[in-house]
């Protein structure tokens, strides 16, 4: 069954370093989106992206934060200048259509740990 | 408020037993989405409805729209039914999640 996989699983890195989380869709897919979950907290939407632009984001989706999809396969989120309230387990999402009646596949996340 | 209330916020079974785990919504929606999170953090989808009544295995949802409430049942409850349980909205293009029903199903 086809999945949307994410690298790495769990990540640590220094504050005010720059993180590359990376996901691989579902490959008939076509909208992709991020998700971010702090420990204890509810899931929150970060980004929506179709067609190689961003098409929804977040309040939370500052300067800090962009996504790119590089190639046909990979859809990544860069974070410039990790803070320690960027650690969070981040969650890639991707769905056949946009309309808000399509399901979304999510990825196992990549915990990512700021120190 | 949350645009999305879910209770209880925990739930502690035996085996065998029939779960309800609510939901409700103060905004419009598209659609409905119930979700299944386990203790190493990965979603898996299991329902999503914009209407009526959806049924895969032990697990059933219902929404009722005009009081924009949903439920989720799961009949004949199991240890494996143990995990953190979460509704989402669809607006727009962008997921609306609830704070999440732990529920632990003891043997």
């Amino acid at each position: 069954e086809p999945e949307v996989t994410q690298t790495p699983s769990h990540q640590v890195t220094q504050m005010g370093q720059e993180v590359i989380l990376r996901c691989v869709p579902i490959s008939n897919h076509l909208y992709f989106y991020w998700y971010r979950q702090i420990l204890g907290q509810k899931v929150e939407f970060l980004v929506s992206f179709y067609n190689n632009e961003i098409s929804e984001k977040s309040e939370i989706f500052d300067d800090q934060f962009s996504v790119e999809r590089p190639d046909g396969s990979n859809f990544t989120l860069k974070i410039r200048s990790t803070k320690l309230e960027d650690s969070a387990m981040y969650f890639c999402a991707s769905s056949r259509g946009g309309g808000s009646n399509t399901e979304a596949f999510f990825g196992q996340g990549t915990r990512l740990t700021v120190v | 408020k949350n645009e999305v209330e879910q209770s209880p916020q925990n739930l502690t079974a035996q085996e065998g037993e029939f779960i309800t785990i609510n939901c409700s919504y103060s905004v419009g929606i598209s659609a409905l989405h119930w979700l299944q999170q386990h203790p190493g953090g990965g979603i898996v989808s299991l329902f999503m409805l914009s209407s009526g009544k959806k049924k895969h295995g032990r697990l059933i949802a219902t929404i009722n729209i005009q009081e924009k409430h949903s439920s989720l049942h799961i009949t004949a409850s199991h240890p494996r039914d143990s995990a953190v349980y979460i509704c989402a909205v669809s607006r727009v293009s962008r997921l609306t999640f609830g704070e999440g029903t732990q529920l632990t199903v003891n043997p």
